[in-house]
């Protein structure tokens, strides 16, 4: 069964920073297209950022040089690790799986999401 | 940049209703377009991927068509299950979402 676990969010100052995890189970993270995804409190979903199979990593521009995707194969997890934080980044933060199709990746497995909140 | 609309941003309807959202793009992006359904608390889920494909376990009352700029996402019969918000999804970025509500 596929199973994706966050865990690393809390309360920051901003300026802060803190790292965000998420256990795999089921498949192979290093095999897949993973992704973070953010939702501030009442708001839409936004993507923040991609790392390929392949190693090739992509950001929002919102996040661009602030946050880091990363993943550790030994472990099966996919990392965020987030500096400068800013109260804009407030949000339940996603891991979620790409699946391959023809058209683009749609994201066929979530985690239950860990919130951010950043506040002095 | 490719820009997304999507409307309405919210509906109500009444249980066995026909509801439809569109998403618009600003250019023709294939058939690269998704659609999520997220209840109050919980993780989106996948229901259309590809414009059209339904995914596994998704009922059949849930559909997706269109390709290069305009996309409709259309439950047939609304059940109070359904209430939830909908988001489209091209390439990485999401639409603003669209929230149905029974009537």
């Amino acid at each position: 069964e596929v199973q994706l676990v966050e865990s690393g969010g809390g309360l920051v100052q901003p300026g802060g920073s803190l790292r965000l995890s998420c256990a795999a189970s089921g498949f192979t993270v290093s095999s897949n297209y993973m992704s973070w995804v953010r939702q501030a409190p009442g708001k839409g979903l936004e993507w923040v950022s991609v790392i390929y199979s392949g190693g090739s990593t992509y950001y929002a521009d919102s996040v661009k040089g602030r946050f880091t995707i990363s993943r550790d194969n030994s472990k099966n997890t996919l990392y965020l690790q987030m500096n400068s934080l800013r109260a804009e980044d407030t949000a339940v933060y996603y891991c979620a799986r790409a699946k391959y199709s023809s058209g683009w990746y749609p994201f066929d497995y979530w985690g239950q999401g860990t919130l951010v909140t950043v506040s002095s | 940049d490719i820009q997304m609309t999507q409307s309405p941003s919210s509906l109500s309807a009444s249980v066995g209703d026909r509801v439809t959202i569109t998403c618009q793009a600003s250019q023709d992006i294939s058939n690269y377009l998704n659609w999520y359904q997220q209840k109050p608390g919980k993780a989106p889920k996948l229901l259309i991927y590809d414009a059209s494909n339904l995914e596994t376990g998704v009922p059949s009352r849930f559909s997706g068509s269109g390709s290069g700029t305009d996309f409709t996402f259309t439950i047939s019969s609304l059940q109070p299950e359904d209430i939830a918000t909908y988001y489209c999804q091209q390439y990485w970025t999401f639409g603003p979402g669209t929230k149905v509500d029974i009537k």
